[in-house]
């Protein structure tokens, strides 16, 4: 297992275009999270999932953006009819709640950086 | 809310030299608290973590922590710095409701 994984690692796109990212977590992992990472500031929590369930979003994720893990396994999020302010890096993470859970540290993925033009 | 604030968006110091981090978090119950590390258009590796065991956390790279409650911080130091060293920094807590908050990150800059 060489990690969490995310693609595309970049993506342009026209504004008002619809995008797709694909996260690959560590397979032993129940968790999966989505932050967002404006230039300049830290992560912002967007939403994550237990399993298959969605189980919390952030008010930052509006109803343009939508998130599965239809299996438990990989997720996708879409944003929907981009805008120039959804340039952003998008980052996964992972984490086991075996022992514990809160105090399982995450792993992140490399992150999909998206521009919108 | 949880907040972290890290104070300093840039820290310069000379290779060799003592790197000192700051953050100090908000809440009134001790959070589990974490120290990232970004390179440039990469994500994010742990570099510690602090989960209640023990007040001074040792992590990779020569990095460690001292959780300090009277103080709500949990800065991260380096005796000696080293030129690889030159990244971003993010410290991050969880208040055990599933997600990270983290602050606005300090670069560290390494001069020869």
């Amino acid at each position: 297992d060489t990690g969490v994984s995310q693609n595309p690692r970049h993506k342009i796109t026209k504004r008002g275009q619809n995008v797709t990212f694909r996260c690959d977590p560590i397979s032993e992992h129940n968790r999966l999270y989505w932050y967002r990472q404006t230039l300049g500031q830290g992560p912002e929590f967007l939403t994550y999932f237990q399993n298959e369930a969605q189980l919390e979003k952030s008010r930052l994720l509006s109803d343009r953006f939508s998130a599965e893990r239809p299996k438990g396994s990989f997720s996708t999020l879409e944003i929907q009819r981009t805008e120039q302010g959804d340039s952003a890096m998008y980052l996964c993470a992972s984490s086991s709640t075996r022992g514990g859970g809160f105090s399982t540290e995450a792993f992140f993925g490399q992150g999909t950086r998206l521009t919108v033009v | 809310a949880q907040s972290v604030t890290q104070l300093g968006s840039h820290v310069s110091v000379s290779e060799g030299a003592l790197v000192l981090l700051r953050c100090n978090y908000s809440s009134s119950v001790p959070p589990y608290l974490f120290w990232y590390v970004q390179y440039p258009n990469q994500g994010l590796q742990l570099l510690l973590k602090y989960t209640s065991a023990a007040t001074l956390v040792k992590g990779i790279n020569g990095f460690e922590a001292e959780f300090k409650k009277s103080e709500t911080s949990f800065h991260l130091t380096k005796p000696s710095a080293h030129m690889s060293d030159a990244a971003e920094y993010f410290c991050a807590a969880n208040t055990g409701f599933q997600k990270l908050v983290f602050g606005t990150g300090t670069r560290l800059l390494v001069s020869p």
